[in-house]
């Protein structure tokens, strides 16, 4: 079982609000990486880190920022939150340096924006 | 160009059948991988099996195989004897190159396993 961990799981919150996304893992993976997805959708990759003080934009424009202060956490943050947020949200880590390693997600939060 | 393509929006079949989920690839780049994950409808992501580009033999991880066909680009995952619990999203992604393990994800077939 890998251990990433996402909180909170569901976030039902109003229009203008900052939110954090958490996202952590105990597996010591130096890659991190945040997804979106809509509902019945493909996951677009929208932020993805290196390792400690790297981050990058992904494939999809997103109005959200990360930060990867430590190995382990890679939060996502919304600075005011608008309802064409709302999607799923999904965290997820790899290790190695070969490529055969899959990504482990987290189960994903569900955010809507009212 | 879509770089993973999975045509089939749903599938039916039946308990204890096999089924065969289909996906494309494009990609110039020699060195690339092929990860097929499952997504029940609690949200999260299980991985089930990986096919790299020099494998000489086709992936397998107990239910679940890979029919990799390289001149063809196709990476169908065929599934044996389903069971109920099967039911889920599943979804083909790529990795191109041998560094940064991006992956680029396929829009996911729907399969529905009944009893």
């Amino acid at each position: 079982e890998a251990d990433i961990y996402q909180t909170p799981r569901y976030l039902v919150i109003g229009t203008g609000k900052k939110i954090t996304l958490e996202c952590s893992q105990t597996m010591g993976h130096d890659k991190m990486y945040w997804y979106q997805q809509d509902p019945g959708m493909e996951l677009h990759l929208i932020h993805y880190s290196y390792g400690v003080n790297s981050t990058e934009k992904g494939d999809l424009s997103s109005e959200s920022t990360v930060s990867r202060i430590r190995t382990e956490h890679f939060p996502l943050t919304l600075e005011s939150a608008r309802p064409s947020h709302t999607s799923q949200y999904l965290c997820a880590s790899s290790g190695g340096d070969r490529g055969r390693q899959p990504q482990h997600f987290g189960d994903g939060t569900r955010l809507s924006i009212l | 160009a879509q770089k993973i393509t999975q045509t089939q929006p749903g599938m039916f079949v039946q308990e204890k059948e096999a089924v065969t989920l289909d996906c494309t690839y494009d990609t110039s780049d020699p060195s690339y991988g092929l990860f097929w994950y499952k997504q029940p409808s609690s949200g999260e992501m299980i991985f089930l099996i990986y096919q790299g580009s020099y494998d000489q033999q086709n992936a397998t991880e107990g239910r679940y195989s890979l029919n990799f066909q390289k001149a063809r680009k196709s990476a169908n995952l065929v599934i044996s004897a389903s069971q109920l619990g099967d039911s889920a999203m599943y979804f083909c992604a790529m990795r191109e190159g041998t560094g940064f393990q991006k992956l680029v994800f396929g829009t996911g077939t729907r399969l529905l396993v009944s009893p």
